[in-house]
């Protein structure tokens, strides 16, 4: 089953606009990880956050991660054409061993 | 270094016949992991290996699924009896320990289809 949700659904900026994803989940976490798919392929590591961490960057990514309201932001700033893919948050949980629960993703579209 | 390295790419069986889906991990990762990604969705957890041992396996969606990892290196994910319900994107994943603080590096997926 699904962890959470990302919204919005599907996003659509322009090239050198911000873009930002939000993402909810339901139970405890160990840490939260932002991942990256290009049509067709695998997903690609982004970020991880620590439960006990409230803020991270790491190049032209920002995220946050409130835990008492069980959310996490992802921000892109500057955004590039290349940055078109779907954007997935997954939650570790804090028990048991270290699968990833999934959101349904956010499909973001950068236009030249 | 390589990554994660599936095979095949793409598979199309017939509804009824079994299929083996292979996912050779990055050489010394502990952890190789199964995911299912159903079309617009996002991964679903199948199976945990940890080495050889099959820690989890809550998440195969029923008997016909079946997997191993023999030598505690490349792994093999089973459908017997396919159904058109099993169409999806086969994910496999690996990391180098068991630490729940790391990041799991994907391979491309076998993208299956049942007609």
């Amino acid at each position: 089953s699904q962890q959470g949700e990302e919204d919005p659904q599907a996003l659509s900026i322009q090239e050198g606009e911000n873009a930002t994803m939000n993402c909810s989940y339901k139970t405890s976490i160990n840490n939260l990880q932002w991942y990256r798919q290009n049509s067709g392929r695998g997903l690609v590591h982004l970020i991880l956050i620590r439960s006990n961490e409230r803020e991270k960057h790491s190049g032209r990514l920002r995220v946050t991660l409130d835990t008492s309201k069980k959310s996490s932001s992802l921000l892109i700033t500057a955004s590039r054409a290349a940055d078109t893919a779907s954007y997935f948050c997954a939650t570790c949980s804090s028990s048991g061993y270290s699968t990833l629960t999934f959101g349904k993703g956010t499909m973001l579209l950068v236009s030249p | 270094g390589a990554g994660v390295s599936q095979s095949p790419r793409y598979k199309v069986a017939k509804r009824g016949q079994d299929v083996a889906l292979r996912c050779d991990p990055i050489s010394g990762h502990v952890s190789l992991f199964w995911y299912q990604q159903a079309l617009g969705q996002g991964p679903e957890f199948l199976t945990y290996f940890q080495n050889e041992a099959q820690l989890d396996k809550s998440g195969l969606p029923s008997d016909r699924f079946f997997a191993e990892r023999p030598e505690g290196s490349v792994s093999t994910l089973k459908i017997q009896r396919t159904q058109q319900e099993d169409s999806a994107v086969y994910l496999c994943a690996s990391s180098p320990t068991t630490g729940l603080n790391q990041p799991q590096h994907f391979g491309d997926g076998t993208r299956l289809s049942i007609l």
